[in-house]
């Protein structure tokens, strides 16, 4: 079973070039995340699509863009890359939107800007 | 303001020997509460939930206590094993909300000793 798969899993990135994180869900979930981890710190979520169809903000949106393309597959655009998006990026997905759902998560993608 | 905190960054623990994860709250409006378990390079896999309505539940060899007027739970692994080592993420949020607001704690990393 494949479940999220995201790309790619490595990427580093000169200071204001653009980039595009892609992510696959083969579990027929309706929800998706984008979620970052740092070190030291929890996850926090970036953006999340409650449904096909509709995209909404998280915890620190400033700096991405979302989309859902389909049902199956939500990416992550950085437009102007910044270091401090130097992060490991994690997409997520759940069936529903309900609280206690569980959310399973990607491998991640470690990206560095520099 | 850390909702979710995970005041241990780190605990070693001797094989065969009991671990306890700490995690404490803010938040009065969390009912639900989750441990996820998240290995290097990999992405944060669920492992075990509580609601508010319980004080304990247990699966195998992990068992989670929560003491609600304490706003406290904590995940104990009995006996600790090698695999075991990572790094587990508390989480918690309100059952009438929607996922995206699953807010985590920091991180424990458990390195388990054999």
């Amino acid at each position: 079973n494949a479940g999220v798969t995201q790309t790619p899993k490595f990427q580093v990135l000169k200071t204001g070039q653009s980039m595009t994180l892609q992510c696959a869900q083969d579990m027929n979930h309706n929800s998706m995340y984008w979620y970052r981890q740092d070190p030291g710190m929890g996850l926090r979520l970036i953006y999340y699509s409650a449904s096909e169809g509709t995209t909404d903000k998280g915890e620190v949106p400033n700096g991405y863009n979302v989309s859902r393309l389909n049902k199956r597959e939500f990416s992550l655009r950085l437009e102007s890359a910044a270091p401090s998006q130097t992060s490991v990026y994690f997409c997520a997905s759940s069936y529903t939107g309900v609280a206690t759902d569980t959310i399973y998560f990607g491998e991640g993608s470690w990206l560095t800007v520099v | 303001d850390q909702q979710v905190k995970q005041n241990s960054p780190s605990l070693s623990v001797q094989e065969g020997r009991i671990s306890i994860l700490n995690c404490d709250y803010t938040n009065s409006m969390f009912d639900y509460f989750l441990w996820y378990k998240k290995y290097p390079a990999e992405g944060p896999t669920f492992l075990i939930s509580i609601s508010s309505i319980k004080d304990k539940n247990e699966d195998g060899r992990f068992t989670v206590f929560l003491n609600k007027s304490a706003k406290h739970l904590s995940l104990h692994i009995v006996p600790s094993q090698p695999g075991d080592s990572a790094v587990y993420f508390c989480a918690a949020i309100y059952s009438g909300a929607g996922s995206y607001q699953l807010t985590f704690g920091k991180g424990t990393k458990l390195s388990v000793i054999p």
